[in-house]
């Protein structure tokens, strides 16, 4: 299968400060990103879909202010945790898919993320 | 809006036996994807098998096969000959066929716990 790398696979930031994730498609062209959360122990929940050069379509309940998601190239999608609070340490976790078609959906290795 | 529920938290089974996981659907459309990850403790997201709804004959792969009833909603998973590397998180997951509005992400149910007893 076709390979996504996330980076980083753990970071942990102050309260207050912004952070970056980066979702990479490393050997095909992904027209779509998906950003998913996962809470321990629990289900994984889509954030956001976006496609490459267009704004991101964000799920009901999700901050777009707060998860900013840039697709800037066929190849690397971009969450950004805004003003990172305690209650947003989770298990972020991306896909990429190559078309809009019936094709699968990759999975990164996912980011534990840990606001102090 | 779709939802999937898979109603066993937790499953054990010995090792060579066979398991079934169970996974049941709610939705209004009338073609879609099924799915079955497995999250082993290194999370990271691996396809078991996957199901199109337009298509009656059940989908295999090696050990692991599906039983798939569109008029019941249900997908449900079987292991045969379990063996140690299958202990994981079992997911089921739905997508619908239609692109954009983010309305072919996917939908997962909460999950199972798969543990193999040796």
């Amino acid at each position: 299968g076709a390979v996504v790398s996330q980076h980083p696979s753990r970071v942990i930031c102050k309260s207050g400060t912004s952070v970056k994730i980066e979702c990479r498609s490393l050997d095909f062209q992904a027209t779509t990103m998906f950003w998913y959360r996962q809470f321990p122990k629990q289900s994984l929940m889509l954030m956001a879909t976006s496609n490459e050069g267009s704004k991101a379509t964000y799920e009901q309940g999700v901050e777009k202010d707060k998860f900013l998601i840039n697709h800037a190239s066929l190849t690397l999608s971009t969450l950004t945790v805004t003003s990172a609070h305690p209650e947003d340490s989770s298990f972020y976790i991306c896909s990429a898919r190559e078309d809009s078609s019936n094709t699968e959906a990759f999975f990164g290795q996912g980011t534990r993320l840990t606001v102090v | 809006a779709q939802t999937v529920t898979q109603s066993q938290p937790e499953m054990s089974v010995q090792e060579a036996e066979t398991v079934t996981l169970s996974c049941t659907y709610d939705t209004s459309e009338s073609d879609y994807y099924l799915f079955w990850y497995k999250q082993p403790p290194s999370r990271q997201m691996i396809l078991v098998i996957r199901q199109e709804a337009y298509k009656q004959q059940n989908a295999t792969e090696n050990r692991f096969s599906v039983n798939f009833q569109k008029a019941a909603k249900s997908f449900s998973l079987k292991i045969s000959d379990s063996q140690l590397g299958d202990a994981a998180m079992y997911f089921c997951a739905y997508r619908s066929p239609y692109s954009g509005g983010g309305a072919d992400g996917l939908t997962f149910g909460k999950g199972t716990h798969l543990i193999i007893q040796p």
